[in-house]
Order: structure tokens, then C-alpha cells, then sequence
């Protein structure tokens, strides 16, 4: 079974500062996906960026980039120059390449920006 | 579009009642899916629909009961509620096979059963 690990519960971050959001997970698949989501106060869950395992260049969305380390079943999640709108939970998920109807979540980091 | 729609936002549960939490999409949208969420325990899946007539069982499927006999409607059904199913429901859709395509979110019910 596929488990996906958010060791930080909360973080917090100075406005304009980085800050990296760490996910590991466990898998024996050799294809599959790996998701970031956002869910600000409202509780609406957006897609922030997401990663296929066959690529090894690390996704970039903006101030939104990965580390996608696969030996070592790494996702971590960097958010630069930070926003207070980027306050939220934020949640790493797993799919594989052959059930693309079903995500795995980790438990999530709440995020909290200063100013 | 509107999107993913989902009603009602809140409800109040005694234990032993029933109800149906309502999910609808307009994106023609092949997969559907619903989700829980829990304090500290992430969304995990409830049962999924990977088109009409077709449901199956998700990592926690027990107590609920769904159908999907349009592309468009996923309904959830706690047959009779208990104090364990006080939770966040979502329900998700997404385009289907050729994917992964992104999975949209509806707005979430919260569900407190007394």
C-alpha cells in the first residue's frame, strides 16, 4: 500500500521569505504522479503543482517549485517569496499511474505567512 | 461552469438518521469521487465512479453507500449516521481515462452527527 508522510504539522514564514514544505512517500510503483494542494480558509482544495515520476526535471509553477528526489521517495514543496495569501493547509498527494481515479493525501502542513 | 457543486455546506445529524449529501458536475467529467476529512489525518477516499452505472469502494467505504446513474450526479448515502462519520465531505471530478487529469474539488460539506 502507498502511505505519503508530512512530517511538519505547522510552519510559519516571514512575507518575501522561502520556505520548503517536506512529503516523503512509499511506493514499489515505478509510474506514478505526485500532487501539492492548497486548501486556504475557505476549504477549497486547489492544485498547486503537480510531478510525474518519469520526469526528472522538478515541476515549476510560478514561486511554486519542487524537489523530486525518486531514490529517495522525496517531494518537498518550495514556496518563494511568500505571500499572505499563501496562509493555508497544504497536502502532498500520491496517484499511480494505473488507478488515476484515486489520490493518496498525506496529513497535511498548515502554513502560516507573516507580514 | 460552476464546477464541482456540493449541498448541502452543513447538517446536523442525531445518530441513527439518514441522509444523502448531494454532488454534482458540469464538466462532463468522466471520474468522480467522494473524500473525508479528518483533523490530522488528511482526505481519504470514500468510494469513486469511473463512469456512469460504475462505483467502487474507496479506503473507507464503510457506512456510505453511493450510485451514479448519470455522468453528472454522485450522490453519498449515510444510512444511518454515527458520531464517526462527523467529518468534512468532498467530493472531486476529473476527466477520466487518458489521464491523470486534474481532480476539481467541490466545496465540501461539513457533517457533525450528535
Amino acid at each position: 500500500a502507498q502511505t505519503v508522510t508530512q512530517s511538519q504539522p505547522e510552519m510559519s514564514v516571514q512575507e518575501a521569505e522561502t520556505v520548503t514544505l517536506s512529503c516523503t512517500y512509499d511506493t514499489s510503483e515505478n509510474n506514478y504522479y505526485l500532487f501539492w494542494y492548497k486548501q486556504p480558509p475557505s476549504r477549497q482544495m486547489i492544485l498547486v503543482i503537480r510531478q510525474e515520476a518519469y520526469k526528472q526535471q522538478n515541476a515549476t509553477e510560478n514561486r511554486f517549485s519542487v524537489n523530486f528526489q525518486k531514490a529517495a521517495k522525496s517531494f518537498s514543496l518550495k514556496i518563494s517569496d511568500s505571500q499572505l495569501g499563501d496562509t493555508a493547509m497544504y497536502f502532498c498527494a500520491f496517484m499511480k499511474r494505473r488507478d488515476t481515479d484515486k489520490l493518496i493525501f498525506g496529513t497535511g502542513t498548515r502554513l502560516q505567512v507573516f507580514p | 461552469n460552476a464546477g464541482v457543486t456540493q449541498t448541502p455546506k452543513f447538517q446536523v445529524l442525531k445518530t441513527g438518521q439518514s441522509m444523502t449529501l448531494q454532488c454534482a458536475q458540469d464538466m462532463n467529467h468522466e471520474y468522480m469521487s467522494w473524500y473525508r476529512q479528518d483533523p490530522g489525518m488528511g482526505l481519504r477516499l470514500i468510494h469513486y465512479s469511473v463512469g456512469a452505472g460504475i462505483t467502487d469502494q474507496g479506503e473507507v467505504p464503510n457506512g456510505y453507500n453511493v450510485s451514479r446513474s448519470t455522468t453528472e450526479d454522485f450522490p453519498l448515502r449515510l444510512l444511518s449516521a454515527a458520531p464517526s462519520q462527523t467529518s468534512v465531505y468532498f467530493c472531486a471530478s476529473s476527466l477520466g481515462t487518458g489521464g491523470p487529469y486534474e481532480q476539481y474539488f467541490g466545496p465540501g460539506t461539513r457533517l457533525t452527527v450528535t
